[in-house]
């Protein structure tokens, strides 16, 4: 049973640029969220997908946007890169309202 | 306001000792409580976790970690530390929607 996989494991973009980033849930998970963890710090949530729909976002710009298949896979989107968006990029899964989460390795992104 | 404070950024225990590794929490209502922990370049693995019952809670490799209320403390513990054990830990707590991390612990294990 492969548990949370993400790609790619790492990227390197320049400022203004776009990038996307993919996540697959655990299997039987419907529930993706997505946090980004600054290098010496914790992670911060970014927002949850659930049946196609954000459900709860934290504190970040509308530069960063998401999407949730039906397949319960899921993508982040970050628009207008700025050099402070330089991170490890956090894709969790659970099943809804099970406060269990299972984390992915996270992709390491980079901008230049 | 909801946050979370690990108070040591770094720990550094012997081989063979005990451990314990502080959190304290704000949060407005009964919180879930967990602990996770994070090997360098890998993504957070769940070492244990309190949702209600029991106070003291059991995980894996050996940790425990107990729930105090009145302090609004959940504080990781292993009574004999392996070299293996050295990695980044983090206290988090949520309910529900979303997960709110501490800063981290980093614990290095010396011979």
């Amino acid at each position: 049973d492969a548990g949370v996989t993400q790609s790619p494991t790492h990227l390197i973009k320049t400022r203004g640029q776009q990038v996307t980033l993919r996540c697959s849930p655990k299997s039987g998970h419907d529930t993706v969220s997505w946090y980004q963890q600054a290098l010496g710090q914790g992670p911060q949530f970014i927002f949850q997908y659930y049946e196609e729909e954000e459900r709860q976002r934290g504190n970040f710009p509308d530069r960063f946007s998401g999407h949730q298949f039906p397949n319960y896979s899921s993508e982040l989107n970050v628009n207008a890169l700025l050099l402070g968006d330089s991170a490890l990029y956090l894709c969790a899964s659970s099943q809804w309202v099970v406060n269990e989460q299972y984390f992915g390795p996270g992709t390491r992104l980079t901008v230049t | 306001a909801q946050s979370v404070t690990q108070p040591d950024i770094h720990i550094t225990v012997s081989e063979g000792a005990s451990l314990e590794l502080r959190c304290n929490y704000s949060y407005g209502a009964t919180p879930y409580l967990f602990w996770y922990v994070q090997s360098p370049g890998q993504g957070l693995q769940l070492l244990l976790k309190y949702f209600s019952g029991d106070t003291l809670v059991q995980g894996i490799k050996g940790f425990e970690a107990e729930f105090k209320r009145s302090q609004s403390s959940f504080n990781l513990r292993k009574p004999s530390v392996h070299w293996s054990d050295a990695a980044e830990y983090f206290c988090a707590v949520g309910r529900l929607f979303k997960t709110i991390f501490g800063a981290g612990t980093r614990l290095f294990v010396k011979a």
